[in-house]
Formats: C-alpha cells, sequence, structure tokens
C-alpha cells in the first residue's frame, strides 16, 4: 500500500512569504506528526494530531507556524512571514493509533529553502 | 529536557566487519528505545524497538542492546554490506507520550 506521502517535495519561498506543507498520512492511521530536521541534525518534534484533534503542539517554534487537520486525514503544516531560520527539511510521520511504542512511519520530506 | 547522544563522528568501516553505534540519554529513563535508519533525502525508515526491561533485541543482522544503568543503547550491524550504509537515529520517548525525542543520528560509511 501507500505510504506516507509529503508536498511539494522541495519549495523555495522568499523571505516574508507564506508557505503551506502538505502531508497525506497511509490511510487509516490516527496519529500524525509534524517534524523539523535541520541540515546535520535529528528531526525535532513540531505539533501531533490525533484524528483532527491537535493534542501537543509545544514543539512550533512561534506562533507563525500552524498547522491544521480538519477532516482527521490530510494534515497542512502553514508557515507564515517566513525567515531563513526555517530553511530545513520538513517530516510527517503516521501512526495507527499514536498509542506508546508505536512504529512512526515517515513521508520522504519537504525541503523548505528560505531566500 | 532529555538530552540523546549519539556518535558525533562518522563510522568509517570495512564490508564483513561489525559496526557498534552508541546513544546515550541523560535525565529521565525513557520506557523504550527505538532505532531508525536515513538514507540522504529520504524519511527516517524504523527498525527495532527495545523495551526498558529488555537488555537485547535482535532482527536478522541487527542487534541492539539497553542499559538503563549506564543510560546507553548500542546498536551493532553484523557482517555489514555497503548497502548498509545511512544515517542511524535513535529515538526515545518524551514522557510517556507518543512523541519521539531524536538523537542527532550517527553517519555510517560500509567500504567494499
Amino acid at each position: 500500500g501507500a505510504g506516507v506521502s509529503q508536498s511539494p517535495r522541495y519549495k523555495v519561498a522568499k523571505r516574508g512569504q507564506d508557505v503551506a506543507l502538505r502531508c497525506d498520512p497511509i490511510s487509516g492511521h490516527v496519529s500524525l506528526f509534524w517534524y523539523q530536521q535541520a541540515l546535520g541534525q535529528g528531526p525535532e518534534f513540531l505539533t501531533y494530531f490525533q484524528n483532527e484533534a491537535q493534542l501537543d503542539k509545544s514543539g512550533l517554534p512561534s506562533d507563525r507556524f500552524f498547522a491544521e487537520r480538519p477532516e482527521g486525514s490530510v494534515s497542512t503544516l502553514k508557515i507564515q512571514r517566513t525567515q531563513q531560520e526555517d530553511s530545513a527539511v520538513y517530516l510527517c510521520a503516521s501512526s495507527t493509533t499514536g498509542q506508546y511504542q508505536e512504529t512512526q512511519y515517515f513521508g520522504p520530506g519537504t525541503r523548505l529553502l528560505v531566500l | 529536557s532529555q538530552k540523546i547522544e549519539q556518535n558525533s563522528e562518522a563510522l568509517n568501516i570495512q564490508e564483513g566487519k561489525t559496526a557498534t553505534l552508541t546513544c546515550n540519554y541523560t535525565n529521565y529513563s525513557p520506557a523504550y528505545l527505538q532505532w531508525y535508519r536515513q538514507d540522504p533525502g529520504r524519511g527516517p525508515v524504523f527498525l527495532l524497538l527495545i523495551r526498558e526491561n529488555e537488555k537485547e533485541k535482535r532482527k536478522e543482522r541487527l542487534k541492539v542492546t539497553f542499559d538503563t544503568t549506564l543510560k546507553q543503547s548500542l546498536f551493532h550491524i553484523t557482517a555489514s554490506q555497503p548497502a548498509d550504509s545511512a544515517t542511524y537515529l535513535c529515538a526515545l520517548d518524551m514522557e510517556g507520550y507518543s512523541t519521539l525525542t531524536f538523537g542527532k543520528g550517527t553517519m555510517l560509511l560500509v567500504s567494499p
């Protein structure tokens, strides 16, 4: 079956532009996670959804970052007024139920470059 | 907050040898630890999970150990192959929630 997909794969934005990154989780997966991965670093947690409910957004670096999952499947991560420090790979992951100790399945990521 | 340290330098080994990667953590002891593999331009792929009450877990050529006294996990790849070349990430649960805290990863290069 299809895995987690993300679009676009690459995005170049001018500083100050708004961007929207899309994640299609594995069909039927209840939980969805967003991570930010800077060059040479491990993924860092941004936010977590269970169905349409955003249960944790403690990792969002500023109020310019906003995520939603209105129907409990596809999710969008929006970054307003992008800054150069937002340049990173944004990874989306999903898991079956989001239960403790469950494996997360990652998408290929969206590489964002802010000029 | 939890801090995770993995081998900071890339690990270069020869094909056929055993690769050993280290993951050390501070602060609280996680209930479980996961290892992922990440290839360039791709997302991490799950490899193994080990729980705090398990000392060792194996899967084919992979072996993971978990020492809660030393606050350390070791990840071994036996009979390594050039196709094993990738970055390996360890990840811990964040205080009992579903979200994970990742280390920086260790790049493994296996030369023929």
